[in-house]
């Protein structure tokens, strides 16, 4: 049965700090995307990856195949990042059907 | 990069009735799209895959004759919930995929069924 799971679940921090939310899953992947979900419901694809590091702005998500394991990384983070950010890899090999995980709900404070 | 829409984002029907959601591809052809459910404060469930001129796939569990799913073209699937009952208020969110392993996802729908 694969798995994704995610820590922290809640995570808040003031202004300015580094935040980093990690992502593990259990089965070999084709490729693994990190969602940012607002209060209300939209869902926006922040990344897919499926090795070595990606930078968007303030956002650098990093992932390693041999440990199974991803990080996303939020630097000088800002109120306006405050949202659930959500991981997903496939279901299994071979597949683009994805499991997603709990997800980690981040506050951060001015 | 690529967008999803989808349409209405939000809705609010009677039990009994029927409503359909749109899932479009603004700007790609989309050989797959996806269909998922959110219930409050849990995490996304797939429901179906759908495939252009193809019958969807269900997953276990779900429904094929409450939740019809038609993908007639590569830029359009839709979602119509049948005979709404209360419990099937969540959010409905599509993803669509390119042609290779990259999705993306649409802002989803919040339906209410009252």
């Amino acid at each position: 049965k694969n798995e994704v799971e995610q820590s922290p679940q809640n995570l808040t921090a003031q202004e300015g700090e580094f935040i980093t939310i990690n992502c593990s899953y259990s089965v070999g992947i084709s490729a693994l995307h990190w969602l940012q979900q607002h209060p209300g419901g939209g869902i926006v694809s922040l990344f897919m990856l499926s090795s070595g590091k990606k930078k968007h702005g303030r956002l650098i998500a990093t992932i390693n195949i041999q440990e199974k394991h991803s990080s996303l990384h939020i630097t000088a983070s800002h109120p306006r990042d405050s949202a659930v950010y959500i991981c997903a890899g496939p279901m299994g090999e071979d597949t683009d059907k994805l499991i997603f995980g709990t997800g980690t709900r981040l506050q951060v404070f001015p | 990069g690529a967008v999803v829409s989808q349409h209405p984002s939000w809705v609010i029907c009677k039990s009994g009735t029927s409503v359909k959601i749109e899932c479009r591809s603004l700007d790609f052809q989309a050989t797959t799209m996806f269909w998922y459910r959110q219930f409050p404060k849990q995490s996304l469930m797939l429901m179906a895959t759908s495939n252009e001129g193809s019958k969807a796939t269900y997953e276990q569990g779900v429904e094929k004759d409450k939740f019809l799913i038609n993908h007639a073209s590569l830029t359009l699937s839709t979602l119509t919930v049948t005979s709404a009952h209360p419990e099937d208020s969540s959010f409905y969110i599509c993803s669509a995929r390119d042609g290779y392993y990259e999705q993306y996802f649409g802002p989803g729908t919040r339906l209410t069924v009252t």
